[in-house]
């Protein structure tokens, strides 16, 4: 059974169209959500860690959010340099990542 | 920062031969480093964790005696893949931490063909 399951798989937006990503965990010890980019070809990029339920973390265009039950990664009117993979990963006691499949991301300018 | 090197970035070699890739820390000591594994389109599926001084910890279906891993120091850990066959032609990362509490910070991966 997965742990960490993300929606969409694939998301097309026009520049300056906002939307979310969401990423849902069945994990019971959460010590950590990650979200992290990926470029093709290139290992991921560390964006935020959340660690409880209400925490929020910004970054320029991206905003991240957690419940006791998902995350989610808002895109604030994406700009075509923004088109990438983005993962989620919960970290359990053991410190160990899972990931999710991910979401691609295009942003057409 | 958190810079994470691997290198090479690339391999292509017969059906076969054994294929070392390196991963270091480069600018903070890291106990522990991890490898991943990545199909097309796939998520990253944990191999092993490597511990400076100490053997490495597979996952469940990963080939020890396949996948060798040695952690030397606390900025260097490797990957020989032992006998390489066209299955095992993927997309390797390394990635490492400050702590256990830290994010992990990646490397740049490797591809890794077989013909």
């Amino acid at each position: 059974e997965d742990q960490v399951t993300q929606s969409p798989e694939a998301l097309r937006l026009q520049e300056g169209e906002s939307s979310s990503l969401n990423c849902s965990y069945t994990v019971s010890g959460l010590r950590g959500l990650f979200w992290y980019r990926q470029d093709p070809g290139k290992g991921p990029e560390f964006l935020f860690t959340l660690y409880s339920a209400g925490e929020e973390k910004e970054k320029e265009r991206l905003k991240a959010t957690l419940t006791k039950k998902e995350s989610f990664l808002h895109i604030t009117a994406p700009k075509p340099e923004d088109s990438a993979t983005y993962l989620c990963a919960v970290q359990e006691d053991d410190y160990k990542l899972s990931f999710g499949a991910g979401t691609t991301v295009t942003v057409r300018a | 920062g958190a810079v994470v090197s691997q290198h090479p970035s690339r391999v292509i070699c017969k059906s076969g031969t054994s294929v070392k890739i390196e991963c270091r820390s480069l600018d903070f000591q890291a106990t522990t480093m991890f490898w991943y594994r990545q199909f097309p389109k796939q998520s990253l599926m944990l191999m092993a964790t490597s511990n400076e001084g100490s053997k490495a910890t597979y996952e469940q279906g990963v080939e020890k005696d396949k996948f060798l891993i040695n952690h030397a120091s606390l900025t260097l850990s490797t990957l020989t893949v032992t006998s390489a066959h066209p299955e095992d032609s993927s997309f390797y990362i390394c990635s490492a931490h400050k702590g256990s509490a830290q994010p992990q910070h990646f490397g740049d991966g490797t591809r890794l063909s077989i013909l």
